[in-house]
């Protein structure tokens, strides 16, 4: 088992649409959750970065942390053809000997049609 | 402000060749890390380093190494490539540790035939 598990799609949407991307993993320790968008030809770059449980907006994304399901949600609201891109979740446990040794997921591969 | 530079952006290595590829930042990050990145396999660490003087293994470390002599500069080091290694490289920078964001370079990439 991955210890990030991220539905790799391809996920296409009309303009416009609500978008939901999420990701479930297995490490209990894991303590920081990011969000990364990367568009093709790019490196990533952090779109959301939550600590714990809860919620956290920013415009039109959500990010849901759940611990104790182990499930992490970003949601885009009013989606738009620049937000075609691909999706990284990323977790650490933070701390100590961590050091940015962030924990990828597959990445969802979004495509939003005019 | 240039952010993570990487070069070069493209390489095509012959097996057993090597090759250093090469990843400077201007932000005065202490941190700084090497991913690849594989379709469909997320981003895996290979090395990251510290500050100056100080690297560690990642995840998956075997067939790379890397040198930190000073703040800015970080190059990783492939001997006697393999098709293996054959994917996209990612360099990172951050200020602190896991709790800040890394600022990655655009990659380079690597095919090995």
């Amino acid at each position: 088992q991955k210890e990030v598990e991220q539905d790799p799609g391809p996920l296409s949407v009309p303009e416009g649409a609500i978008v939901s991307l999420n990701c479930t993993y297995s490490n209990s320790a894991f303590q920081y959750f990011m969000w990364y968008r990367q568009y093709s030809r790019k490196g990533p770059e952090l779109l959301m970065y939550t600590y714990s449980s809860g919620n956290k907006e920013d415009g039109r994304f959500t990010a849901q942390v759940d611990k104790s399901s182990k499930y992490i949600s970003l949601f885009i609201r009013d989606s738009q053809p620049s937000d075609s891109a691909t999706y990284l979740c990323a977790m650490s446990a933070g701390g100590g000997t961590s050091y940015g040794k962030l924990t990828f997921g597959q990445g969802t591969i979004l495509t939003v049609h005019p | 402000n240039a952010g993570v530079t990487q070069t070069p952006k493209f390489r095509i290595l012959k097996i057993g060749q090597s090759m250093t590829l090469q990843c400077t930042q201007d932000m005065n990050h202490n941190y700084m890390y090497w991913y690849r990145q594989d379709p469909g396999m997320g981003l895996k660490l290979i090395y990251y380093s510290v500050g100056a003087g100080i690297t560690d293994k990642g995840e998956v470390p075997n067939g790379y190494n890397v040198s930190r002599s000073t703040t800015e500069d970080f190059p990783l080091r492939l001997e006697l490539a393999a098709p293996s290694q054959t994917s996209v490289y990612f360099c990172a920078s951050s200020p602190l540790s896991a709790v800040s964001p890394l600022h990655f370079g655009n990659g380079t990439r690597l095919t090995v035939t």
